[in-house]
């Protein structure tokens, strides 16, 4: 089965630190991108970071860049976010996700599956 | 950055309606858009990838169409499973961005 667990979320005050951790299982981990994505309590998706197989491109959100590190160690098929310098505005669920891409025919694009259960992070005094 | 537009954010149908959700791009995505369902507490799953194609194992009532700009979520006859928040996503720029989302309740 693949699957994906998230931990290493918590309650942390502003300006603190908190590093992420996705354990993957059911796949070949290094073939695969991955993705963070996070949901604030009550509110919508919001794509926040991502890493390609070899781990030599990343990208983040505009909302992280320069506070959020994304990595992988694919021999131990786990993906990371270290998350500094936090504000109250990063409290959400953090969930991870692997990009599956397709370009065959007519058929191209990418989705992310499957999810994470997710890790909660709370930034509050 | 590409926009997507929901729409509506929410709506009431009983179990057998037809529903249909909406979703603009702000510019075209060609077809890398999909649509996500998630339940209360869970995890997102993919429904729809590349605009019109079934994830495997998800009912056939699941539909998608559309393209560049304007995009359908169609459920043909709704279950009460099919309760839930729909999101689009498209990944044909960076960032990659979700709409806001769609919430499907009973009516």
């Amino acid at each position: 089965e693949v699957q994906l667990v998230e931990s290493g979320g918590g309650l942390v005050q502003p300006g603190g630190s908190l590093r992420l951790s996705c354990v993957a299982s059911g796949f070949t981990f290094s073939s695969y991108e991955m993705n963070w994505v996070r949901q604030a309590p009550g509110k919508g998706l919001e794509w926040v970071s991502y890493i390609s197989n070899s781990g030599s491109s990343i990208y983040y959100a505009d909302s992280v860049k320069g506070r959020f590190t994304i990595s992988r160690d694919n021999t131990r098929n786990s993906l990371y976010l270290q998350m500094n310098s936090l504000r109250a505005e990063d409290t959400a669920l953090y969930y991870c996700t692997r990009e599956v891409r397709r370009n065959s025919g007519v058929i191209k694009g990418d989705w992310f599956d499957p999810w994470g259960q997710g890790t909660l992070v709370t930034v509050s005094s | 950055d590409i926009q997507m537009t929901q729409s509506p954010s929410s709506l009431s149908a009983s179990i057998g309606d037809r529903v249909t959700i909406t979703c603009r791009a702000s510019q075209s995505v060609s077809t890398y858009l999909n649509w996500y369902q998630q339940k209360p507490g869970k995890a997102p799953k993919v429904l729809i990838y590349a605009v019109s194609n079934l994830q495997s194992g998800v009912p056939s009532r699941f539909s998608g169409s559309g393209s560049a700009t304007d995009f359908t979520l169609t459920i043909s006859s709704l279950q009460p499973e099919d309760f839930a928040t729909y999101y689009c996503r498209q990944s044909y720029r960076a960032p990659v961005s979700f709409g806001g989302g769609t919430k499907v309740e009973i009516k």
